[in-house]
């Protein structure tokens, strides 16, 4: 079974340009979560879709967004790029959304520089 | 913040001694879960306790919770060199249906 797919590995783009970040999750997991990962701070909580629709957002502006297509793959956009979003963005999927089991795959990650 | 806080930020040790890591949280939990990550690449998953558990065993890997002191400890038996890594916990609050992580632990285990 194929596990979480994230393209590109790397992405290089420089302050003021949009990003966009792509995952596949592992096949009937119907949601996907978005995770930042800059040095030193941890894993910080960017977005959770599930069934297509945008559930939680994390503490971060607006000009990150995102969307969940009707095969569950989603698609993470940074707009006007700041140097503070370099970072590791880490997409995971789960089959069971009830609260009680919360059990995420990670992919193996986008690292993305900002010049 | 109900961010999950490992203990210590950094242990180094050698191949076949025990490492033990802690993480402590602020609010109620449904459940909590340990995660390894190697050189920055994705997470995995490597083992899930719930509120209403105490221990927990999966291979050389031991998890206690202790939902009065809201903390939990892994503990990691005969270590490898192969399990020098990042280790975080992640904690499901009850209301809430994402996980919260902690910032890790790094582990190093010299052969």
């Amino acid at each position: 079974e194929a596990g979480v797919t994230q393209s590109p590995t790397h992405l290089i783009k420089t302050r003021g340009q949009q990003a966009t970040l792509r995952c596949s999750p592992i096949s009937g997991h119907t949601s996907v979560y978005w995770y930042q990962q800059a040095l030193g701070l941890g894993l910080q909580f960017l977005l959770w879709y599930d069934e297509g629709e945008e559930r939680n957002r994390g503490n971060f502006p607006p000009r990150f967004s995102g969307r969940q297509f009707p095969n569950y793959s989603s698609e993470l956009n940074v707009n006007a790029l700041e140097l503070e979003d370099s970072a590791l963005y880490l997409c995971a999927s789960s089959l069971v959304t009830s609260g009680l089991y919360n059990e995420q795959f990670f992919g193996p990650g986008t690292r993305l520089t900002v010049l | 913040s109900q961010q999950g806080e490992e203990d210590p930020q950094a242990l180094s040790i050698q191949e076949g001694e025990n490492a033990t890591m802690n993480c402590s949280y602020k609010t109620s939990i449904n459940n909590l879960q340990w995660y390894r990550q190697n050189s920055g690449r994705g997470l995995v998953h490597l083992i899930l306790i719930r509120s209403n558990e105490r221990e927990k065993h999966s291979g050389r890997l031991r998890v206690t919770l202790d939902t009065s002191k809201k903390s939990s400890s892994l503990l990691i038996t005969a270590s490898r060199a192969a399990d020098t890594a990042s280790y975080f916990c992640a904690t499901l609050h009850s209301g809430y249906s994402t996980l919260t992580f902690g910032k890790g632990t790094m582990l190093l285990v010299s052969p």
